[in-house]
């Protein structure tokens, strides 16, 4: 079964960084894309970052491109999210997700929460 | 960027109805179409990929269709674990790939 399972969100000041992990089982994790996906409080799902299994290609969404960097440790299973001189716009809940063959996102995490506040 | 427009924002709707969404996207995106359901507190679902394909596991009273700019998610005998909201995405290309603004499918 596929799991992944987010951590590292909370509570932090404007200015700050945050580090967001996730942990993945149940596929074989070094061949998939691996994304972070965002839904800030009252809208829609904004997709955030883009990793590939090699981690030969990253992409970043505008709103973001910067301040945060996707990185993955094919070892542990694991895909992160380094992000850096957070905003009030940075609240959000964030879902990392699989991606398959860059078609489709087919299996994401419950996500964690980060809330940017003074 | 690719935009994409979904409407209705929101409706309301009775177990046993049919209800449809759909999708505009500002330029051809093919089939490069997904349709998500998601509840607070959970996580997204992945409903259809490729405009038209259904994810295994997902009931087949979900149907996806539309090609090019125009797309539509169709949820024949609306269950009561169907409300949430719907999100469409492009995957056309390279990123950055677009969400809808999602449709809340709420009980009348």
């Amino acid at each position: 079964e596929v799991q992944l399972v987010e951590s590292g969100g909370g509570l932090i000041q404007p200015g700050g960084s945050l580090r967001l992990s996730c942990l993945a089982s149940g596929f074989t994790f070094s061949s998939h894309a691996m994304i972070w996906v965002r839904q800030t409080p009252g809208k829609g799902l904004e997709w955030v970052s883009y990793i590939s299994g090699s981690s030969s290609s990253r992409y970043y969404a505008d709103s973001v491109k910067g301040r945060f960097t996707i990185s993955r440790d094919n070892g542990e299973n694991s895909v992160f999210l380094q992000m850096n001189n957070l905003r009030d716009e940075d609240t959000a809940i964030y879902y990392c997700a699989r991606d398959d063959l860059g078609i489709k996102f087919d299996f994401w995490g419950q996500g964690a929460l980060v809330t940017v506040s003074s | 960027d690719i935009q994409m427009t979904q409407s209705p924002s929101s409706l309301s709707a009775s177990v046993g109805d049919r209800v449809t969404i759909t999708c505009r996207a500002s330029q051809r995106i093919d089939r490069y179409l997904n349709w998500y359901q998601h509840k607070p507190g959970k996580a997204p679902k992945l409903l259809i990929y490729a405009a038209t394909s259904l994810q295994s596991g997902v009931p087949s009273r979900f149907s996806g269709s539309g090609s090019g700019t125009d797309f539509t998610l169709a949820i024949t005998n609306l269950q009561p674990e169907d409300f949430a909201t719907y999100y469409c995405q492009q995957s056309y290309n390279t990123p950055p790939w677009t969400f809808g603004q999602g449709t809340k499918v709420e009980i009348k």
